[in-house]
């Protein structure tokens, strides 16, 4: 079984769409992440979510907007998606937040690229 | 701040060679933890260690070592007798208990090449 889970794995779209990508993970963990990487590889993060409530926001454009429904999913919504935007997303989870020492997992991230 | 420095951008060996990955990393917090994740061509993250600040022991794991110095703020890990398998790329990175205690700092990265 899959503990992080994101799909879609493989996402082409074009300039000005809205997509979202999903996020689930079965650890049971309270606090859940999105990170973007970059071209060149570089990882950081978007958004954390600690019992469904937001503690992260980084300096991200409000085109991009987290959504958790629940402590297992954290969704991710992007409107006018721009040619930027193509990246590799990924989703994560922790039991609690790192800075007690907890482990983060990452999904298999989500490949989008804007065209 | 938190920062986590991983100088070599990439690293090309030949298959049974022994090769060193350096993490360099800045914080101003007491207990901070250190980890390093596995990225292989297909893709996903894969966690490899954790480490607390108090605890400086080696780890050996396998064919993986890590060594953990404060003195020098580094967090190396090692890899003996490298195999085509290893092929990746390897990030360092950084969580605080107080300060940044709400997401991992990555390092950029080291990509590792190991030729058959």
């Amino acid at each position: 079984d899959t503990a992080v889970s994101q799909t879609p794995k493989y996402l082409v779209t074009q300039m000005g769409n809205d997509k979202s990508i999903k996020c689930e993970q079965n650890l049971g963990h309270d606090t859940m992440y999105w990170y973007k990487q970059d071209s060149k590889k570089f990882l950081k993060i978007m958004f954390s979510y600690n019992n469904k409530e937001l503690i992260i926001n980084e300096t991200v454009p409000n085109r991009f907007s987290p959504k958790s429904p629940d402590k297992a999913h954290l969704n991710l919504h992007i409107n006018s998606l721009e040619l930027g935007d193509s990246a590799v997303y990924f989703c994560a989870s922790s039991q609690a937040l790192p800075g007690n020492g907890n482990t983060i997992y990452f999904g298999e991230g989500s490949w989008l690229t804007v065209v | 701040a938190q920062k986590v420095t991983q100088a070599q951008t990439e690293i090309s060996v030949v298959e049974k060679e022994d090769v060193t990955l350096d993490c360099v990393y800045e914080t101003r917090d007491t207990t901070y933890y250190l980890f390093w994740y596995k990225q292989p061509p297909s893709g996903e993250l894969v966690f490899l260690i954790r480490r607390n600040s108090f605890d400086e022991q080696n780890e050996i794991s396998g064919r993986y070592s890590w060594n953990f110095q404060k003195s020098t703020s580094s967090f190396n890990f090692t890899i003996t007798a490298s195999q085509v398998v290893d092929s990746a790329v390897y990030f360092c990175a950084l969580s605080e208990a107080y300060t940044g205690r709400r997401a991992l700092t990555f390092g950029s990265g080291t990509r590792l090449q190991v030729q058959p």
